[in-house]
């Protein structure tokens, strides 16, 4: 089945700085990955997905690059604002049920 | 409401008795899915649903863990005999049409089994 592994665990940076995580995925099948943010005590929020068709996609201060010849696929925060501080996580599906990543905890220090 | 709603947003219980989680998808959306969050793990994947039919269920567990999903609409998640392992977060999801659509998230229910 899928296995999705996701780097850092936790990253640090500065208000302004931008932001990277990582994750590659086992299953050639898989041709969906969305991110998702979630706050403490809080619900997973989609903040970003891509499909196995697009290399690159962006939203505002957010974008995601996917190389299925590697099979591995980033999340990329620009300008980051203290609000952005949550766990992130990376998932990956294809004809199985979407697994997640482990979640990287992302502190934005002002 | 316009989200996922689940019910309830906590609930303890002791060891052996049952329990029963509700979760009330997007209005419209086809496919709903269950998920078991523990501490600092991402969301598990536990059972799918597209409308009534159950149509993955290989990650529930055991056969202590039951979903249902008559009408369409609303789901249950029943647990009987709980135990202490499992205590997690169980996350509800809907997603408007069949295969890999975005999955809109429940707040979730936090479950401790004392």
């Amino acid at each position: 089945g899928e296995n999705v592994e996701q780097h850092p665990s936790t990253l640090s940076v500065q208000e302004g700085d931008s932001a990277v995580i990582k994750c590659t995925y086992s299953d050639s099948a898989s041709n969906y990955f969305p991110w998702y943010k979630q706050e403490l005590g809080k619900r997973p929020q989609l903040i970003i997905d891509i499909r196995s068709n697009v290399g690159e996609k962006k939203d505002q201060r957010i974008a995601v690059t996917l190389n299925k010849t590697a099979k591995h696929f980033s999340l990329h925060i620009t300008e980051t604002q203290p609000e952005d501080s949550a766990v992130y996580f990376c998932a990956g599906s294809g004809n199985t049920p979407l697994v997640f990543g482990k979640g990287t905890r992302l502190s934005v220090i002002a | 409401g316009a989200g996922v709603s689940q019910s309830p947003r906590y609930k303890v219980a002791k060891r052996g008795q049952d329990v029963a989680l509700r979760c009330d998808p997007i209005s419209g959306h086809v496919s709903l899915f269950w998920y078991q969050q523990a501490l600092g793990q991402g969301p598990e994947f536990l059972t799918y649903f597209q409308n009534e039919a159950q149509l993955d269920k290989s990650g529930l567990p055991s056969d202590r863990f039951f979903a249902e999903r008559p009408e369409g609409s609303v789901s249950t998640l029943k647990i009987q005999r709980t135990q202490q392992e499992d205590s997690a977060v169980y996350l509800c999801a809907s997603s408007h049409g069949r295969g890999n659509q975005p999955q809109h998230f429940g707040d979730g229910t936090r479950l401790s089994i004392l």
